[in-house]
């Protein structure tokens, strides 16, 4: 009965790879998020994204995109990996401007 | 652009001890305010939650009160636990359109010591 699932849990790959990472809620929640957190563990905004709009942080760069194959996944892809993508990712979901929900994060390390 | 801070970063107490945990942020102009716990390696727990029509919320133990116009939230831990031990992180919310995202404070980390 997990709320919001995200895999793998552990990424560990090559500068210049693509990989992706895997959201899903079971929640109903019609908004979902991605958030970043950096080796000092600050969380920042990085997408949110509901069926009408995708907001872009603007410091994210276009290596970054989402993807929802439905209202209950949002998938993140990430193209030509460099070291500093090195954090742990993670997948939220809210329903419009209730509490937000997040999923137990994606460590990705990028050698 | 909206800012929050948490104050202390860090914070050592013997078990038993009521402690406060305090977040202020920039700009008052928010909609709600969420308090988090996140244990090591995991994700984030949320704890409360205050819109910005209230003025405190209570869960258990734990009670976050909310100062709109001064740009400040506590969050109160009572009879603190060792397994209270966390990181503690304050977001806000600046509207209630459907994605907008939360601005996270740096967090404060708990230790309650046995």
């Amino acid at each position: 009965d997990t709320a919001v699932s995200q895999t793998p849990k552990y990424l560990v790959t090559q500068m210049g790879n693509d990989k992706s990472i895997k959201c899903e809620q079971n929640l109903g929640h019609d908004t979902m998020y991605w958030y970043k957190q950096d080796s000092k563990k600050f969380l920042k905004i990085m997408f949110s994204y509901n069926n009408k709009e995708l907001i872009i942080n603007e410091t994210v760069p276009n290596r970054f995109s989402p993807k929802s194959p439905d209202k209950a996944h949002l998938n993140l892809h990430i193209n030509s990996l460099e070291l500093g993508d090195s954090a742990v990712y993670f997948c939220a979901s809210s329903q419009a401007s209730l509490k937000q929900y997040f999923g137990p994060g994606t460590r990705l390390t990028v050698t | 652009k909206q800012e929050v801070t948490q104050i202390p970063a860090a914070l050592s107490v013997p078990e038993g001890e009521n402690l406060v945990l305090n977040c202020s942020f920039t700009d008052s102009a928010i909609y709600n305010l969420q308090w988090f716990r996140q244990d090591p390696g995991k994700g984030l727990t949320s704890l409360l939650l205050i819109q910005s029509s209230q003025r405190e919320q209570t869960s258990g133990r734990l009670n976050a009160s909310l100062d709109k116009s001064s740009g400040r939230s506590t969050l109160y831990i009572a009879a603190s636990q060792p397994g209270d031990s966390a990181t503690y992180l304050c977001a806000v919310r600046r509207s209630n359109s459907g994605n907008t995202p939360l601005v996270f404070g740096k967090g404060t980390r708990l230790s309650v010591i046995a």
